[in-house]
Formats: C-alpha cells, sequence, structure tokens
C-alpha cells in the first residue's frame, strides 16, 4: 500500500512552458485534492474532485487544469507556468466523509516546482 | 468567512515545553486536527479532537479546545530537536467535505 504518490519530485520550467505534475492513490479514496504551499500562506486549495468525471474549483484555480478519469489517478496540468507558480504543490486523498467520524486527509510528499 | 489562522514561527529550547496556538471562526466544525510537515516531506496527521471535548492527551502531546473562545492549542512536552517541523491545524465538519487549514507554525527546537 503506497498511500498517495507524486512525481516528480522536482521541477525546472521555463515561462510559458506546459506540464502535468502527476498524483495517483490506491486507497480507493472517493476525495483528492492540490493544494499549494507557499511561505507564509499555508495551504491554498487548487482544485479538488469528490470522484471519478467530477471536478470543482479551489480557492486559487487560475492557470490550473485537472481531470479525473479513475478513482486511483488526479493529474494537475499546468497550462503556461508563470514565475508566480513557482511553489511546493501537496495532492491529498481521503475517503467519503462519515457523519460522526473524523476526516483523516493523506498527503503525498510534494513536488517542487520552480518556473524561471 | 471562514478562516484558521495560527503564529508562524515559534522557537523553544529542547526539553522545555512547546504550546503552538490556533483560532479558528466557524462554530459549526466538528473536529479539529493538527497535522506535522517535516522538512522535505508532505504532512502527516499528528492528532485530532471531537469538538464535544476541552481536552486529549496522547504521550507527550496535549490538545487543549475552547469552543467559546474557538481557540486550539497543541502542546509539546518535553520538545525534542526531531520536533522541528511547521505544525497545521485544520477544521473539518463531520459528514461533509469542508476542511480547512491553518496558515502552520515553523517550531524550531534549539539544542
Amino acid at each position: 500500500n503506497a498511500g498517495v504518490t507524486q512525481t516528480p519530485k522536482f521541477q525546472v520550467l521555463k515561462t510559458g512552458q506546459s506540464m502535468t505534475l502527476q498524483c495517483a492513490q490506491d486507497m480507493n479514496h472517493e476525495y483528492m485534492s492540490w493544494y499549494r504551499q507557499d511561505p507564509g500562506m499555508g495551504l491554498r486549495l487548487i482544485h479538488y474532485s469528490v470522484g471519478a468525471g467530477i471536478t470543482d474549483q479551489g480557492e486559487v484555480p487560475n492557470g490550473y487544469n485537472v481531470s479525473r478519469s479513475t478513482t486511483e489517478d488526479f493529474p494537475l496540468r499546468l497550462l503556461s507556468a508563470a514565475p508566480s507558480q513557482t511553489s511546493v504543490y501537496f495532492c491529498a486523498s481521503r475517503p467519503r466523509p462519515r457523519t460522526g467520524g473524523r476526516d483523516e486527509q493523506y498527503f503525498g510528499p510534494g513536488t517542487r516546482l520552480t518556473v524561471t | 468567512g471562514e478562516d484558521v489562522e495560527q503564529s508562524l514561527f515559534l522557537s523553544v529550547r529542547e526539553g522545555d515545553s512547546s504550546v503552538i496556538n490556533c483560532t479558528y471562526t466557524d462554530s459549526s466544525s466538528t473536529y479539529l486536527y493538527w497535522y506535522k510537515q517535516e522538512p522535505g516531506a508532505g504532512l502527516q496527521l499528528l492528532t485530532y479532537i471531537f469538538s464535544n471535548m476541552d481536552m486529549k492527551q496522547d504521550q507527550r502531546l496535549t490538545v487543549l479546545l475552547n469552543k467559546k473562545d474557538k481557540h486550539l492549542s497543541l502542546r509539546i512536552a518535553d520538545t525534542q530537536t526531531g520536533d522541528s517541523a511547521i505544525y497545521f491545524c485544520a477544521e473539518s465538519l463531520s459528514g461533509t467535505y469542508k476542511y480547512i487549514f491553518g496558515t502552520g507554525t515553523r517550531l524550531k527546537v534549539l539544542a
């Protein structure tokens, strides 16, 4: 059971390039999300998905696209990279929320992206 | 709106107690959590407390919840250098997808 995996671990892009950050989970979790982490700003939600075929925008969606064709995978696409997208990106997953139950999120190890 | 706030930095000496504080705004939250992020890694759940509890103790960790003031704290007894990390508080509403993280507190333990 690998949990949540992310690739690549590090990436350097030039302004205007596009790329896809990969995320996969093997826990059969319904909910998956992407966060970016910037100094002093905590975690900000980019996009999330409550199941295969269903995605929605979070707090900072501009410049990013997502899709969820399977339960396991939730890739994040940067359409045209900008220096403001330099950040650490985390993918997270969790099971369907249960009334009265606690709700742990499971995080991947992160992708450190630099846009020059 | 919903907001979870923490101070950004805390520095303590090895062997002392650390207290990390968090304030939240949504009184409907059901669970409150503390996550730990070690350098170069993702977040991992450290402990949590149900909103109808005032205190929870787990070995060196003590979580205190003051619902009236919407204040959550994490006390680490006998702080060790391995406790150096960023600590995030978070709140969720049971049965929903609502989940909000604080800004994180970077704890530095001095030898």
